[in-house]
């Protein structure tokens, strides 16, 4: 069955980088985009960017453009996001969702369907 | 600046029938936007109801589907049980692999 599951609980001070790794199983990484959404506390989902582990291309939501970058190791299946230069508003809980692109008889759909179990980055001096 | 909209809160009868909405600042929801509906609990990660505008994701129950209403994407909820109190999210596909999540509806069953 498709599982994500992502690195555990993070405390980082303001200015500094986070790392949060998402390791995918179930199904063959390189077919599916995965993307990143964040939760902050008593708020809804905000999608933050994709990226495709095939080829590592990658696409920001305008808000995240030059603080954060999406990567990967296909060796180990595991798609990573990065955040930069932090701040207290970035505490949240950051899930990876994986992207599927079917086209059955010309007829095609786009979805995000599985999620991983989130991780919480607590941002705080 | 696209903005994706939603009722923030709803509430239904045990047993009732529920509409929630998902719509555009500017503009009209369609099939292109592959409109998808999620369902979360405190706590949960979000778990896939529908895609593609109307199609349950595997163990849904047939009691939740998914339409086009008017200009809107709508997700309807049929025989509502207590265990449908959760918050709602819908998310419309940009383009270009980009995705917008609207507000969330947060369900009430009473």
């Amino acid at each position: 069955q498709v599982q994500l599951v992502q690195s555990g609980a993070e405390v980082k001070k303001p200015g500094a980088s986070v790392k949060v790794s998402c390791k995918a199983s179930g199904y063959t990484f390189t077919s599916y985009d995965i993307n990143w959404v964040r939760q902050a506390t008593g708020q809804g989902l905000e999608w933050m960017g994709w990226m495709n582990p095939n080829s590592g291309n990658t696409g920001y939501a305008q808000k995240f453009q030059g603080r954060v970058t999406m990567t990967r190791n296909t060796s180990i299946s595991t798609a990573y996001m990065e955040l930069s230069s932090l701040r207290s508003e970035d505490t949240a809980v950051y899930y990876c969702a994986r992207d599927v692109l079917d086209c059955t008889n010309g007829v095609c759909y786009q979805a995000i369907d599985y999620w991983g179990q989130g991780t919480l980055v607590t941002v705080s001096s | 600046q696209t903005v994706v909209t939603q009722e923030p809160s709803f509430s239904v009868s045990p047993g009732g029938t529920v509409t929630l909405t998902c719509g555009l600042s500017s503009g009209s929801v369609s099939t292109s936007y592959y409109p998808s509906w999620y369902q979360q609990t405190p706590g949960q990660a979000p778990r896939t109801l529908i895609y593609s505008t109307n199609t349950r994701s595997s163990g849904v129950p047939d009691r939740f589907s998914g339409s086009i209403l008017g200009n809107k994407a709508a997700l309807t909820i049929t025989g509502a049980q207590a265990d449908d109190e959760s918050d709602y999210y819908c998310v419309l596909y940009m383009g270009s692999g980009d995705w917008v999540f609207g507000g969330g509806t947060k369900l009430t069953v009473l």
